[in-house]
């Protein structure tokens, strides 16, 4: 299995600001990583996929960046709607796998 | 609009089983590789296994292959998800997701059924 570390398991931020998610495979997985917003109540959205690729409608706010192992999303202008925890998938192997998830709060 | 409805979660006994649903509606559901994924209390998403459109493929996460079966009815747009000799680490938000035609992620994802293994 491929292992995906993710980091921090929460934060807080305050509005306006940015905020950055990192995700660490145990192998490369050149790049085949994708980040989902999850709020209580809801499925997953999905926000980026390839690393870098906004889903159509996603905020331009929403970013992601990243190679072989090391991976990173961020978001700016923090609004209050963006409060959820967000999580990395990484589907470069058949047994996809989940980062762990990070829980954003706004001050 | 393109939607997913799990259902069939509740309470269930340790070594009993359970069958959940998955409604699809708004795409056409016979074209599309279906997944389970679950949320244990506290913990990240576990893929479960998916079933490709004809139902001639299914791969499910190793540790689970023994107890969970995936099947799907295409023409009642619905996706199975039969589980057996459950136990409380089975436990769970139980979620069905639609994999993006063209790849490997998860582009759609159901609300979610509740199971709680307990007794």
């Amino acid at each position: 299995d491929i292992q995906m570390a993710q980091s921090p398991s929460s934060l807080s931020a305050s509005l306006g600001g940015k905020v950055t998610i990192t995700c660490k495979a145990s192998q490369d997985i050149k790049k085949y990583i994708a980040w989902y917003q999850h709020k209580p109540g809801r499925g997953p959205r999905l926000l980026i996929h390839y690393t870098s690729t906004l889903q159509p409608g996603i905020p331009s706010r929403f970013s992601g960046s990243g190679s072989g192992r090391d991976y990173s999303f961020s978001i700016s202008n923090l609004e209050p709607e963006d409060v959820a925890t967000y999580y990395c998938l990484q589907y470069d192997n058949l047994l996809r796998t989940f980062g762990g998830g990070t829980k954003l709060e706004i001050k | 609009e393109v939607k997913l409805l799990e259902s069939g979660g509740g309470l269930v006994q340790p070594g009993g089983s359970l069958n959940l649903s998955c409604a699809a509606s708004g795409f056409d559901f016979s074209r599309y590789w279906m997944s389970w994924a679950r949320q244990a209390p506290g913990k990240g998403q576990e893929w479960i296994g998916e079933i490709n459109p004809g139902s001639s493929t299914i791969n499910y996460t190793p540790s689970l292959k023994d107890k969970f079966i995936i099947s799907r009815d295409n023409a009642k747009n619905t996706l199975y998800l039969q589980m057996s000799k459950v136990r409380s680490e089975d436990t769970a938000l139980y979620y069905c997701a639609r994999r993006y035609y063209y790849g490997g992620y998860f582009d759609v994802w159901g609300a979610g059924t509740t199971v709680t293994v307990s007794s």
